[in-house]
């Protein structure tokens, strides 16, 4: 069964740096979505990607971020200047058309120092 | 989206049929209930999603009442592996987004 994935699993850096965590969608599918849940909380919407551009972005999704589909495969995000309070599970989520299920995947673990 | 209320926890004895309940008494004619769940840190997994008719898959069953104000998702035979955080989602798809908004959802503990 297509699942989506995650890379990495885990990851740690320091305040400051720039990370990009990377998720590959369920091939064929059109819409992506990033979500991330702080540790203990709900999870939270960051933004949606549909046709090469952003379709909606919550208010946590500030200039710090940014996404990408680089190529036909992977979907990235990119927090430019990590802060302690971007610590949390990172969640990918793909969909094949608007209004059908999303599909998560793993999530990576971000813990900025 | 409209805004659901579920109970914080339930425990469910292992082989028995969990019932989770849900009320979304606001939800409109166009929103659809979802039901999602996690199981510890896991990624969010889709079960199951209606509009109006009762639906069933291989995972569960959905009914939801005939104003739409409630829902009630049942697993027919829990097992120890569907310990989780169910949550259930309303969701409107308007334009090219279709965010999903997750509440605290209802934390099922199944038992030997």
């Amino acid at each position: 069964e297509p699942e989506v994935t995650q890379t990495p699993s885990h990851q740690v850096t320091q305040m400051g740096q720039e990370v990009i965590l990377r998720c590959v969608p369920i091939s064929n599918h059109l819409y992506f979505y990033w979500y991330r849940q702080i540790l203990g909380q709900k999870v939270e919407f960051l933004v949606s990607f549909y046709n090469n551009e952003i379709s909606e972005k919550s208010e946590i999704f500030d200039d710090q971020f940014s996404v990408e589909r680089p190529d036909g495969s992977n979907f990235t995000l990119k927090i430019r200047s990590t802060k302690l309070e971007d610590s949390a599970m990172y969640f990918c989520a793909s969909s094949p058309r608007l209004g059908w299920a999303q599909y998560f995947g793993p999530g990576t673990r971000l813990l900025v120092l | 989206d409209a805004k659901t209320t579920q109970p914080t926890s339930m425990d469910c004895a292992e082989g028995r049929a969990a019932n989770l309940p849900c009320n979304h008494s606001t939800i409109s004619g166009n929103e659809y209930v979802y039901w999602y769940r996690q199981i510890h840190s896991q990624g969010p997994q889709y079960i199951i999603h209606g509009l109006k008719n009762n639906e069933t898959n291989e995972m569960a069953s959905l009914i939801i009442t005939e104003d739409r104000k409630s829902s009630t998702l049942i697993l027919p035979h829990a097992t120890l592996r569907d310990t989780a955080v169910y949550y259930c989602i309303v969701r409107r798809d308007t334009g090219t987004a279709s965010k999903l908004t997750f509440g605290t959802g209802t934390r099922l503990q199944v038992t030997l």
